[in-house]
């Protein structure tokens, strides 16, 4: 069964390091996402992508965050600066529409995530 | 008010009852709902979608929405151990947009 893959499981960086997150979408699937959620708190939706173009950005997402699709088949979040409040699993998943319709094509499937660590 | 508003437990049931998760939600016009189960340390994992009022039955899971009351509840039938998670409510407010607004969770604890 298709899923959602994501590397690293767990990164470990310092204090104003950037750091890229990747994440490998189900391959049919036109819309990718990034969520976070901090230990202990709810998952928080960060920004979702589509035809190589920010759709929606949370105010979390500032200027330190970016997403790009690389490749065909790669998508990535870029923390340039990272602070100690970004320590979070970051979760990627991603759908085949984002709306309009109902169905499954709608449903988001998420990746196993990366526990990022800023020390 | 939160936007997506759940219990957070413990809901705690004996196996082979009947667990009941509830949702609410504070924005009328959301369209799309979604339960999720997470295992500790682990990633969600998508349970059920629902989209109009009503039942939607897939195993021994059944969905509820009655947008009348912005609410939306899961029922586990025949709960198992292994059913022991937390389970997340998200709610898509707008068409064309993918964004899932999340409760805070519910940790449902199945006593054999």
């Amino acid at each position: 069964e298709p899923e959602v893959t994501q590397t690293p499981s767990h990164q470990v960086t310092q204090m104003g390091q950037e750091v890229i997150l990747r994440c490998v979408p189900i391959s049919n699937h036109l819309y990718f996402y990034w969520y976070r959620q901090i230990l202990g708190q709810k998952v928080e939706f960060l920004v979702s992508f589509y035809n190589n173009e920010i759709s929606e950005k949370s105010e979390i997402f500032d200027d330190q965050f970016s997403v790009e699709r690389p490749d065909g088949s790669n998508f990535t979040l870029k923390i340039r600066s990272t602070k100690l409040e970004d320590s979070a699993m970051y979760f990627c998943a991603s759908s085949f529409t984002a709306g309009g319709s109902s169905g499954a094509y709608n449903e988001q499937f998420f990746g196993p995530g990366t526990r990022l660590t800023v020390l | 008010q939160k936007e997506v508003e759940q219990n957070s437990g413990p809901l705690s049931v004996p196996e082979g009852a009947i667990a009941s998760l509830n949702c609410t939600y504070s924005d009328r016009v959301s369209q799309s709902f979604f339960w999720y189960r997470q295992y500790s340390g682990k990633s969600p994992e998508l349970i059920m979608s629902i989209y109009s009022n009503g039942d939607k039955e897939d195993g021994r899971f059944t969905a509820q929405l009655n947008k009348a009351s912005q609410y939306v509840s899961l029922l586990i039938r025949d709960s198992q151990p292994s059913d022991s998670a937390t389970y997340l409510c998200a709610v898509r407010r707008k068409a064309n947009t993918g964004k899932l607004i999340f409760g805070q969770g519910t940790t449902l604890q199945v006593k054999p």
